[in-house]
């Protein structure tokens, strides 16, 4: 069973800091995707990225984060300045054909922010 | 977007109990899938299932997309069942759109 993973599996930072999450798609995959959870919430997207640029993103992707594939397996989301309210569990997901194949999730980072 | 209503919020069972676990979509969907999240928050996938029917063992889903709706079945029910359950339809964006969740709790 192909498998995405994510590190770390938690981080701790002080607010104001910039936090770098990082993640390794399956290999064949195309189309990749951040997602967070903020405790006892639901899981809401913020970011599908695809062919080296975002193709989506959400309210919540505001100018504090960014994406970037720097190679050709890493995927990783930056935090410029965190937030006591980044707080959540952030996920990676990637796709081999868009929409039309299982989405596989990573383990997710736990972000705290202090 | 598409909305996603998940039903019951939450749902308590006796140990051997049967449960049918609802997802009501809004809108016409490339695929969906059904999740567990275990208790180190990780989404663990039960089932991708856009149309028809499939079953895992004591698990099985169903969704019938013209009526935009999914259901997963848990059957003879354990305590290593307890945790949330998601719906998450995907669109022609590819992005997944979560429900609420189904807060299992299964006692033994």
């Amino acid at each position: 069973e192909p498998e995405v993973t994510q590190t770390p599996s938690h981080q701790v930072t002080q607010m104001g800091q910039e936090v770098i999450l990082r993640c390794v798609p399956i290999s064949n995959h195309l189309y990749f995707y951040w997602y967070r959870q903020i405790l006892g919430q639901k899981v809401e997207f913020l970011v599908s990225f695809y062919n080296n640029e975002i193709s989506e993103k959400s309210e919540i992707f505001d100018d504090q984060f960014s994406v970037e594939r720097p190679d050709g397996s890493n995927f990783t989301l930056k935090i410029r300045s965190t937030k006591l309210e980044d707080s959540a569990m952030y996920f990676c997901a990637s796709i081999g054909r868009e929409g039309r194949d299982t989405q596989y999730f990573g383990p997710g980072t736990r972000l705290t922010v202090l | 977007g598409i909305q996603v209503e998940q039903s019951p919020p939450d749902l308590i069972l006796q140990e051997g109990a049967n449960s049918t676990l609802r997802c009501n979509f809004s809108d016409s969907v490339n695929n969906l899938q059904w999740f567990h999240q275990n208790p180190w928050g990780q989404l663990i996938n039960l089932f991708y299932i856009p149309s028809g029917t499939k079953q895992n063992g004591r698990l099985s889903a169903t969704t019938v997309a013209t009526e935009r709706y999914s259901l997963l079945y848990i059957s003879s029910s354990q305590t290593t069942d307890s945790g949330v359950y998601f719906c998450a339809p995907n669109t022609n964006a590819g992005k997944s759109t979560f429900g609420d969740g189904t807060t299992l709790t299964v006692k033994p």
